[in-house]
């Protein structure tokens, strides 16, 4: 069975600087997808980033990348220029392609406080 | 955007109750999900939901629960006798695509059990 593990339970980071979101995950597939959802504190998660494995150039949106390390099944996310805004709560999650397979597998998450 | 709304935001029930958690996913999505997240642990799958049937489970997702598309809008999830162990953050999830399609989420139910 599949499981992500982000080892941050909390991070901080000063305005405009970066910081790095670590998350590993255990698969025996050689496809999936992995994504980085971000839930404020009004709780509704919404999806920051998305993977595709068979890629390897690792995928950017805005101040936001990954760094992703099929061998080592590494998936970490840094956010460049961090504001006020990115406070939340970050989930790294991981998706089978499997036909039938429709869950996505969490972590338990990294809150994220940024300093003014 | 169009977003996935939930009610109730907060739901305190007596062990033993049945509850209904209510969800209306994004209109034109089909495939519909309930997550859960207990304080301090994993968001947990539970169930996927795709032409009015079940199209995945979780162990956790046992005979006490059962999961509805009542009227083409609606999307619910009944838990028939409430534990203490099921308060939890439950949460809708909606998506056009069952593949690498991003989940729109719901803002969450908090189910309190006591």
């Amino acid at each position: 069975a599949q499981t992500v593990t982000q080892s941050q339970p909390e991070m901080s980071v000063q305005e405009a600087e970066t910081v790095t979101l670590s998350c590993t995950y255990d698969t025996s597939e050689s496809d999936y997808y992995l994504f980085w959802y971000k839930q404020p504190p009004s709780r509704q998660m919404i999806l920051v980033i998305r993977q595709e494995a068979y890629k390897q150039q690792n995928a950017t949106e805005n101040r936001f990348s990954v760094n992703f390390q099929k061998a080592a099944k590494s998936f970490s996310l840094k956010i460049s220029d961090s504001q006020l805004g990115d406070a939340a709560m970050y989930f790294c999650a991981y998706r089978s392609p499997l036909y039938g397979t429709y869950k996505y597998i969490f972590g338990t998450g990294t809150r994220l406080k940024v300093l003014a | 955007e169009p977003e996935v709304t939930q009610t109730p935001s907060h739901q305190v029930t007596q062990m033993g109750q049945e509850v209904i958690l209510r969800c209306v996913p994004i209109s034109n999505h089909l495939y519909f999900y309930w997550y859960r997240q207990i304080l301090g642990q994993k968001v947990e799958f539970l169930v996927s939901f795709y032409n009015n049937e079940i199209s995945e489970k979780s162990e956790i997702f046992d005979d006490q629960f059962s999961v509805e598309r009542p009227d083409g809008s609606n999307f619910t999830l009944k838990i028939r006798s409430t534990k203490l162990e099921d308060s939890a953050m439950y949460f809708c999830a909606s998506s056009e695509y069952p593949t690498n399609e991003k989940l729109f989420f719901g803002s969450g139910t908090q189910l309190s059990v006591l």
